[in-house]
């Protein structure tokens, strides 16, 4: 079956230091592969999104990168900001349904 | 829109009471999810819908939990009676087919059930 391992947490980080999460997924065929991020007493929001091998998904600073010969989505960014304090999750849908795979989620700790 | 809108937000109640956690998904959504998140086993998918039918309840913990969608714009969780270990956060969500390959899932804010 899928599956989505992800860096256990927390991570802290000052501010403006280089983030990288990992998140590596075992999946038959070619999934579309997601990260969301959690903010405190929230749901879950897309953050970023690759549908296909070396596609990049970029939002609010954020990048991740298809990598289908390492079965990887790392998230990266470049200067993280106390705001960007939240759980990370990364996920992957399969082409043979609707549903998710998720991680466990990584919490990402800022300090000012 | 308003997007998904979960009701209660907070719920609080005794080992052995009946629960029952409400979700509206975004308008024209034909997918609802149910998922509960726990700090121990993290989010887990509970059950899913498509187009007001249930496709898989794999998740779905034991007999004391059941959910329901009568119609395209409601869905219940329910939990009967309630224990305490399904303390956890319950998210309701939903999305869309599309000719895309993917289909994002809208979270709710969540459901914050206690039970002592």
């Amino acid at each position: 079956g899928n599956s989505v391992t992800q860096m256990e947490g927390p991570v802290t980080l000052s501010e403006e230091a280089f983030l990288t999460i990992n998140c590596t997924y075992t999946a038959t065929g070619y999934p579309s592969l997601f990260w969301y991020v959690q903010y405190p007493g929230e749901g879950l929001q897309l953050l970023l999104k690759a549908t296909k091998a070396d596609d990049k998904g970029s939002n609010k600073g954020f990048e991740a990168t298809y990598r289908k010969e390492t079965t990887s989505f790392h998230l990266e960014k470049g200067s993280v900001q106390v705001s960007d304090s939240a759980v990370y999750f990364c996920a992957l849908k399969d082409n043979a349904g609707n549903m998710l795979t998720f991680g466990g989620g990584t919490r990402l700790m800022v300090k000012p | 829109d308003a997007g998904v809108i979960q009701s209660p937000r907070h719920e609080v109640t005794e080992m052995g009471q009946e629960v029952t956690l409400r979700c509206k998904p975004i308008s024209g959504h034909d997918y609802l999810f149910w998922y509960r998140q726990t700090m121990m086993r993290g989010l887990e998918l509970l059950i899913y819908f498509n187009n007001n039918v249930p496709i898989d309840d794999s998740g779905m913990p034991e007999d004391r939990f059941s959910a329901k969608m009568p119609n395209a714009s409601f869905s219940t969780l329910k939990i009967q009676p309630s224990e305490p270990r399904d303390s956890a956060v319950y998210f309701c969500a939903s999305s869309t087919a599309s000719v895309l390959y993917y289909n994002e899932q809208f979270f709710g804010p969540g459901t914050r059930l206690t039970v002592l």
